[in-house]
Order: C-alpha cells, then sequence, then structure tokens
C-alpha cells in the first residue's frame, strides 16, 4: 500500500523569505501524480501544485515549486516570497494511475511572521 | 470561477439519526469525490462516483451510502449517526479529461452530540 510522510509538524518562515516543505511517498508503482493542498483556518482545501510521474521537469506555479525526485521518492514544496496569507496547513498528497483515492500525509503547519 | 458546492455547511444531529449531505459539482465535472476529514487528521477517502456509477471505494462504514444523480451532484447519505462520525466532510470533483485533479469544496461540518 502506499504512503505518505510529512515529516515537518510545524514549520516558520519570516515574511518575504522562502521556505521548504518535505514529503516522502512509498509506492511501486511507477505512474502516479503527487499534489500539495493548502488548507488555511476557514479549513478549504486548495489545490496548490501537481506533479505528473512520468515528467521529469519540476511544477511551478507563481511562488510555488517542487522538487520532485522520482529514484528518492521525495516531492518538496518550495514558497518563495512568503506572505502572511500562505499561514496554513499544507498536505502532501499521492494518487495513483489506477484509483480514485489521494492518499494524504498528515500535515505541515506552516506559520508566517511579519 | 465556479467552485463545487455543498450544503448544508453547517450540521448538527443528534446519536443515532440521518444525516444527508449533498454536493454540486464544478460545471461539466462528471466524478465527484466524498472525505472525511476528523478533527487535527488528513482526509481520508470514502467513496467516488463517475457517471453515477460507483468508480472507487475507501474506508466508508456500512451505515453510509452515496450516489450520483443524472446531473451529476452526489448525496452521502449517513445514517445511525455515532459521536464519532463527527468531521469535516469534504466533496471533490474532477473532469473525465483531467480526471488525475480532484477541486474540494468548503467542506460540511458535522457535529454528532
Amino acid at each position: 500500500a502506499q504512503t505518505v510522510t510529512q515529516s515537518q509538524p510545524e514549520m516558520s518562515v519570516q515574511e518575504a523569505e522562502t521556505v521548504t516543505l518535505s514529503c516522502t511517498y512509498d509506492t511501486s508503482e511507477s505512474d502516479y501524480y503527487l499534489f500539495w493542498y493548502k488548507q488555511p483556518p476557514s479549513r478549504q482545501m486548495i489545490l496548490v501544485i501537481r506533479q505528473e510521474a512520468y515528467k521529469q521537469q519540476n511544477a511551478t506555479e507563481n511562488r510555488f515549486s517542487v522538487n520532485f525526485q522520482k529514484a528518492a521518492k521525495s516531492f518538496s514544496l518550495k514558497i518563495s516570497d512568503s506572505q502572511l496569507g500562505d499561514a496554513a496547513m499544507y498536505f502532501c498528497a499521492y494518487r495513483s494511475k489506477y484509483t480514485d483515492k489521494l492518499i494524504f500525509g498528515t500535515g505541515t503547519r506552516l506559520q508566517v511572521f511579519p | 470561477a465556479a467552485g463545487v458546492i455543498q450544503s448544508p455547511r453547517h450540521l448538527i444531529k443528534e446519536k443515532r439519526e440521518t444525516a444527508t449531505l449533498k454536493c454540486y459539482p464544478i460545471p461539466r465535472h462528471d466524478t465527484v469525490y466524498w472525505y472525511q476529514q476528523g478533527p487535527g487528521q488528513d482526509p481520508q477517502f470514502l467513496i467516488s462516483f463517475y457517471e453515477k456509477m460507483q468508480s472507487d471505494k475507501g474506508s466508508i462504514p456500512d451505515r453510509f451510502s452515496a450516489q450520483q444523480f443524472s446531473d451529476y451532484h452526489s448525496e452521502l447519505n449517513m445514517s445511525s449517526l455515532e459521536l464519532g462520525d463527527s468531521a469535516l466532510y469534504f466533496c471533490a470533483s474532477s473532469l473525465e479529461t483531467n480526471q488525475e485533479t480532484q477541486y474540494f469544496g468548503p467542506g460540511t461540518r458535522l457535529l454528532v452530540l
């Protein structure tokens, strides 16, 4: 069975600085999808970025980028120029090509200080 | 852009009562997913539907059932509610041509007393 591990329960960053959130996963599959979702205090789940496993190029969405290391099964999220609105719980998630379910990690709570 | 709509947003029930949660996917999305997020936990997949047929099933209790209707909206029916059913219930939707990406609704917060 696939698992997702987020080893950092909490992280903090100063406004305008850069922070990296870690995520590792375990799977025997070669084709899958990875995601980062953001959950602010409103509890809404917001898609931040996605990565297809067959793509070697790391995904980027404005200030958000990933470092996808397929061999190491690592999928970290880098947030550049951090803003107060980035403060939230961040979940890393895995989806197999063959099932519907997203498998989430336990989340990393990010605090942003002015 | 239109998002996933869930109703009600908040629901309070007594033990052993029933509850029905509704989900209206993003227009043109044909697949819906249900997740349960307990306090301080990550979301857990319950069930999914594509074109009104059950597509995948996760850790959904036998007391729960769900269906998708011809207009693609979905309902999650929960019976014999227990205190442990108190949670945030998310519906997500996706488009067949982009099935891997699920867009979440705001959730229904269920409290069982």
